[in-house]
């Protein structure tokens, strides 16, 4: 039972380029969402999804797309980096949307936009 | 709107010593959960604590309980007999449990940054 796995855990890109965030659970966990941290700001809230094929933006969505073709993945793409999203992004999951307990949250990615 | 608010950027504590990290927070919701998470140096975010709403009973896991006090709005964090391994940023946050807000997103504080003194 690995939990809630992310990869890449560091990458550098150009303005411009694009790529993807990974985030795999192994949990069957319905709900899981995308976070980003960046200092003083606390967490905030990109996209999030209730089970496969559902997706809806969260609090700060403009820049990411995401998409949940299987209960397991749920990967972030960035359209075209821009400096703004240098942060460290995670991905967290539970069981479903009304879960009473904790998010499970991913190791995090470090993403610096140059 | 709902928010969390740690008024406490920065705080020390003697190793050994009992200390309180500070959380209010606001909502109309009913029902709603609480929670604490730690973020060491490493980055990891670690599930703390938890508090329902309608919980009557201050929750406690080991050395973490919450002071829930409903009427004033806080879920105040207390770390018993701290250690030098609990130097790090703690995050309040809460969840509301209906559909409509955003799928039930966890909404954080800015943290507090704990450090333990030997």
């Amino acid at each position: 039972n690995a939990g809630v796995t992310q990869t890449p855990k560091f990458q550098v890109l150009k303005t411009g380029q694009s790529m993807t965030l990974q985030c795999a659970q192994d949990m069957n966990h319905e709900y899981m969402s995308w976070y980003r941290q960046d200092p003083g700001m606390g967490l905030r809230l990109i996209h999030y999804s209730v089970g496969a094929g559902i997706t809806d933006q969260g609090e700060v969505p403009n820049g990411y797309n995401v998409s949940r073709s299987t209960t397991e993945d749920f990967p972030l793409r960035l359209l075209s980096a821009a400096p703004s999203q240098t942060s460290v992004y995670f991905c967290a999951s539970s069981y479903t949307v009304t879960s009473a307990y904790e998010q499970y949250f991913g190791p995090g990615t470090r993403l610096t936009v140059t | 709107a709902q928010k969390i608010t740690q008024t406490q950027p920065g705080m020390f504590v003697q190793e050994k010593e009992a200390v309180t990290l500070d959380c209010t927070y606001d909502t109309s919701d009913q029902s709603y959960g609480l929670f604490w998470y730690k973020q060491p140096s490493s980055g990891e975010m670690i599930f703390l604590i938890y508090q329902g709403s309608y919980d009557e009973q201050n929750a406690t896991e080991g050395r973490y309980s919450l002071n829930f006090q409903k009427a004033r709005k806080s879920a105040n964090l207390v770390i018993s007999a701290s250690q030098l391994g609990d130097s790090a940023m703690y995050f309040c946050a809460m969840r509301d449990f209906t559909l409509y807000n955003q799928g039930g997103k966890l909404i954080f504080g800015q943290g507090t940054e704990l450090s333990v003194k030997p």
